[in-house]
């Protein structure tokens, strides 16, 4: 069964501080990875998308990383700002048009 | 590029009317559009996959003649609760595919969400 599970559930930091969220995946055969910042009330925005060749992918002060070996992925946030504070979301795409598998998300809250 | 629109963003009604959402693809074609509901600190939850001039498929589960699914053109898709209940309370997305590129194949782009409670 194809499961995508991310850690942790929620995270508290201070504004200006970094953090890293985790995701660990089963989806076979992969095509690619997408983190997702869905703000409260809002739909998802993609952050990033990457595939099996890429290790790492950056868009402003995020960047995230990829081992297809391991199927894990992290999201590593630089210089939080408190419009950081919203659920990130993993999302895995199967080979063609397969249906995407997300994960449950990890909900950040940034704090002056 | 890829936006897409929701409307409404949000809707009250009573218990046993109908509503109906809307769900735009602004600046492209989108053949293939996606229905997903979320609930509160839940992830999205695929309802059904709408293709233009076709019937939709619902995911298992979902009751197709509650959750009635169009999907006239190549850039909108409607979402029509009917009866609704205050159980079908939930935030509603949809999402269309992009036109997509080898390596992005699949890409799915979300609407904001319509927010839907039923008294």
């Amino acid at each position: 069964k194809n499961q995508v599970e991310q850690s942790p559930q929620s995270l508290i930091i201070l504004e200006g501080k970094n953090c890293t969220l985790q995701c660990n995946y089963t989806v076979s055969p992969f095509s690619n990875l997408r983190w997702y910042k869905q703000d409260t009330g809002r739909g998802p925005v993609s952050l990033t998308i990457m595939t099996f060749s890429e290790n790492t992918k950056s868009n402003g002060r995020y960047t995230a990383t990829l081992d297809a070996d391991t199927k894990q992925s992290s999201l590593h946030i630089t210089a939080s700002q408190l419009s950081d504070s919203a659920s990130y979301i993993c999302v895995v795409s199967g080979s063609g048009y397969s249906t995407l598998t997300f994960g449950k998300g990890t909900m950040l809250l940034v704090s002056p | 590029g890829a936006v897409v629109s929701q409307h409404p963003s949000w809707v009250i009604c009573k218990s046993g009317t109908s509503v109906k959402i809307e769900c735009r693809s602004l600046d492209f074609q989108a053949t293939t559009m996606f229905w997903y509901r979320q609930f509160p600190k839940q992830s999205l939850m695929l309802m059904a996959t709408s293709n233009e001039g076709s019937k939709a498929t619902y995911e298992q589960g979902v009751e197709k003649d509650k959750f009635l699914i169009n999907h006239a053109s190549l850039t909108l898709s409607t979402l029509t609760v009917t009866s609704a209940h205050p159980e079908d309370s939930s935030f509603y997305i949809c999402s269309a595919r992009g036109p997509g590129t080898i390596l992005t194949l699949n890409e799915q782009f979300f609407g904001p969400g319509t927010r839907l409670t039923v008294l």
